[in-house]
């Protein structure tokens, strides 16, 4: 089985402020975790991903996020938030094996707002 | 390369009618899936295919049905459309590196 939970339904930052967009996961194989976008009335986008490799994953668009075992953590985070970056953002988990073919599992989301 | 297209855009329903939504990817992915959101509760899982042939079903299955005759095409035929069935659909696919493409949407009302 495995779960998603973002922490805060809600996120409002400066123009230039750090983001921090907090998901934690439970899952009972190792995860693949992933990190979505989406803008308004339009699909998702990919926006990173972990699978196994470097702990510390680059994405587009400036973010990054940082696989933590030990606290079950995979929170994104963009140094200086642009106005571009108001959107909502969804954490996902999959894993590789048996018989999940890699079905993603969806946190609730977080809304992005950025003001000037 | 168009990769996922959805249609229609938008519906209107009425209690008790039938309806297709459409799925086209071209990426030639076997993995394909159909998802349904609504507010505040992130995406969930209705059906899912693995290839031509192949389908299961996800979290939400009920009062919905799937085929898939191609590699290309993933319908999501609703019967009998009820109000609960009011959300956004989105199909979507997913290559080898488990990175998922997905459609634009449908946004389907019941009335």
């Amino acid at each position: 089985a495995q779960s998603v939970t973002q922490l805060g339904s809600h996120v409002s930052v400066s123009e230039g402020a750090l983001v921090l967009l907090r998901c934690n996961y439970s899952s009972s194989v190792p995860p693949y975790l992933f990190w979505y976008v989406q803008y308004p009335n339009q699909g998702l986008q990919l926006l990173l991903k972990y699978t196994s490799a470097a702990t510390l994953v680059k994405g587009i668009n400036g973010f990054e996020a940082e696989f933590k075992k030990s606290e079950t953590s995979f929170h994104l985070t963009k140094p200086s938030a642009h106005m571009s970056d108001a959107a909502e953002y969804f954490c996902a988990v999959t894993n590789a094996g048996g018989t999940s073919y890699g079905k993603l599992t969806f946190g609730q989301g977080t809304i992005l707002t950025v003001h000037p | 390369n168009a990769g996922v297209t959805q249609t229609p855009k938008f519906r209107i329903l009425k209690i008790g009618q039938s309806m297709t939504l459409q799925c086209t990817q071209d990426m030639n992915h076997n993995y394909m899936y159909w998802y349904r959101q609504d507010p505040g509760m992130g995406l969930k899982l209705i059906y899912y295919s693995v290839g031509a042939g192949i389908t299961d079903k996800g979290e939400v299955p009920n009062g919905y049905n799937v085929s898939r005759s191609t590699t290309e095409d993933f319908p999501l035929r609703l019967e009998l459309a009820a109000p609960s069935q009011t959300s956004v659909y989105f199909c979507a696919s997913r290559d080898r590196f488990y990175r998922e493409y997905f459609g634009p949407g449908t946004r389907l009302t019941v009335l």
